[in-house]
């Protein structure tokens, strides 16, 4: 499984814009860039995924790097309810197999948010 | 609410107990996800079914099994417990393996192993 690396903590202040980063050097061709996030006492929840151009949604945007060896989920306006671990993973194609889709969560970015 | 059901929410056994815990997906997806949170391991990939049939295998121990019946809803049976399997069980379902699609989690079991 291709591995990410994501900083362990990040803060922001409320109603700013929050970057978190990604790399995933190793990243195959064919892999997703997928993002969740879990609240505290909660189940992870999708934010965004994408493969080679920068997506938007409801939630945040997905900025990936030309050659795909990074990635950068951004809050437009950060809030207290947006404090939470963010995890970035690659959802991969298996080549001559079937596909699997499973998610592999490494430890993610624990992000605060201040009032 | 993301549409998966787990039950249930909260449970507490013995050692050498067996428990099952129950997944019911979203309507309409085919594929069921297993993963266990401990403080110490994160999030732990254990298994995946897809339309009844096992499609991927994680860290799951010998004394852990699941299954997808019919219905689409799974089941992941824990036997012979121990204290260190005390954690969050969480089920997740997508509407099929491929990896452009979102999976969708369930709030979770927690599962206290006295």
């Amino acid at each position: 499984d291709a591995k990410t690396t994501q900083p362990n903590s990040m803060e922001s202040n409320e109603e700013e814009p929050v970057h978190l980063p990604c790399n995933h050097s190793t990243i195959s061709g064919t892999d997703y860039i997928h993002w969740y996030r879990q609240l505290p006492s909660q189940g992870p929840e999708y934010v965004i995924h994408g493969l080679t151009s920068n997506v938007n949604n409801r939630m945040a945007s997905l900025a990936i790097a030309e050659d795909r060896k990074s990635s950068t989920l951004i809050l437009h306006r950060a809030t207290l309810r947006d404090a939470a671990v963010y995890y970035c993973i690659l959802r991969d194609v298996l080549a001559g197999s079937s596909n699997t889709g499973k998610l592999i969560f490494g430890q993610g970015t624990t992000l605060q948010v201040k009032p | 609410d993301s549409g998966v059901t787990q039950t249930p929410k909260h449970l507490i056994t013995a050692t050498g107990q067996r428990v099952t815990l129950r997944c019911s997906p979203r309507s309409g997806d085919l594929s069921v996800y297993w993963y266990q949170q401990s403080l110490d391991q994160g999030l732990q990939f254990l298994i995946q079914y897809y339309n009844g049939e096992e499609r991927a295998k994680g860290n799951i121990l010998e004394r852990f099994s699941a299954q997808q019946f019919p219905d689409l809803h799974s089941e992941l049976n824990l036997s012979s417990l121990e204290l260190g399997d005390s954690a969050l069980y969480f089920c997740a379902s997508s509407v099929g393996p491929e990896p452009n699609t979102e999976a969708f989690f369930g709030q979770g079991t927690r599962l206290t192993v006295v």
